[in-house]
C-alpha cells in the first residue's frame, strides 16, 4: 500500500530563515508527486508536480526536488505570507483513468516577522 | 476566474438532518472528487466520478452519497449526519491524463449540532 510521511509536523522559522520540508514515500511505480499549499479554512492550492528522480521545480521562494524515496520543499528567505500547511501527495495506481492521490499529514509552517 | 466553486462555504445542520453540498467547475474536467478533511488531518477521498461512472472508496460510509447530473456539477449528500461528520468537505477536479494535478475548491465547512 502506498504511503506518504511528512516531517516535521510543524516548523517555526524567523523571516528570512531558510529551511526544508521533507516528504518520504513508498509507492509501486511513481506516476507523480504533488505539493500543495493549504491556508486555514481553504482548499489546497497546487504548487508543483514532480515525475522523476532528479527533477526540480521552482516558484518564487519555493523549490521542490525529488529522489527515488523522498521529496524536499526548500523555502529560501521565507516571508510571513509563506505561513501555511504544505501537503505532499503521490499518485496511486489509477482506476479508469482517474488519478487518485495519497496525501501526507502535512507540515504546518509558521514564519515569524 | 474561479475554477472550482463550492457552495455553501459554511453549512450548519442538525444531527440526523439531511444536507447537500454542491460543487461546480469551469475546467471541463472529466473527473470530480469529494474529500473529507478533519482538523489537522490529510484529505480523505470519499469517492470520485469519471464522467458519469461513480467510484466509491471501500471505507466510505453508506451515509454519504453523490450525484453528478452533468460535467460541471457534482453534489455530496449526507443522509443522516452525525457529530463525527463535522469536517471540511473538499471538491476537486482533474483531467484524465495520468500525472495531471487535481484542482481543489475552497471547501465547505460542515458543522453538525
Amino acid at each position: 500500500e502506498d504511503q506518504v510521511t511528512q516531517s516535521p509536523e510543524a516548523l517555526r522559522l524567523q523571516e528570512g530563515e531558510s529551511s526544508s520540508l521533507n516528504c518520504s514515500y513508498t509507492v509501486s511505480g511513481l506516476r507523480g508527486l504533488f505539493w500543495y499549499r493549504q491556508d486555514p479554512g481553504k482548499g489546497p492550492e497546487f504548487l508543483f508536480t514532480l515525475y522523476s528522480a532528479g527533477e526540480e521545480k521552482e516558484k518564487e521562494r519555493l523549490k521542490a526536488t525529488l529522489t527515488k524515496k523522498e521529496s524536499f520543499l526548500h523555502i529560501t528567505a521565507p516571508k510571513p505570507e509563506d505561513s501555511a500547511t504544505y501537503l505532499c501527495a503521490v499518485q496511486e495506481r489509477s482506476v479508469q483513468g482517474a488519478q487518485k492521490l495519497v496525501f501526507g499529514q502535512g507540515t504546518r509552517l509558521t514564519i515569524n516577522p | 476566474d474561479a475554477m472550482v466553486i463550492q457552495n455553501p462555504r459554511y453549512q450548519v445542520t442538525q444531527f440526523g438532518k439531511p444536507v447537500t453540498l454542491s460543487c461546480s467547475q469551469t475546467l471541463n474536467h472529466n473527473v470530480m472528487y469529494w474529500y473529507q478533511q478533519k482538523s489537522s488531518q490529510a484529505p480523505k477521498l470519499l469517492f470520485h466520478y469519471y464522467d458519469k461512472d461513480f467510484n466509491n472508496e471501500a471505507d466510505t460510509p453508506d451515509n454519504f452519497q453523490s450525484r453528478r447530473p452533468n460535467t460541471s456539477f457534482c453534489f455530496l449528500d449526507i443522509r443522516s449526519p452525525g457529530l463525527g461528520d463535522a469536517a471540511m468537505y473538499l471538491c476537486a477536479t482533474s483531467s484524465t491524463r495520468f500525472g495531471r494535478e487535481q484542482y481543489f475548491g475552497p471547501g465547505t465547512r460542515l458543522t453538525v449540532t
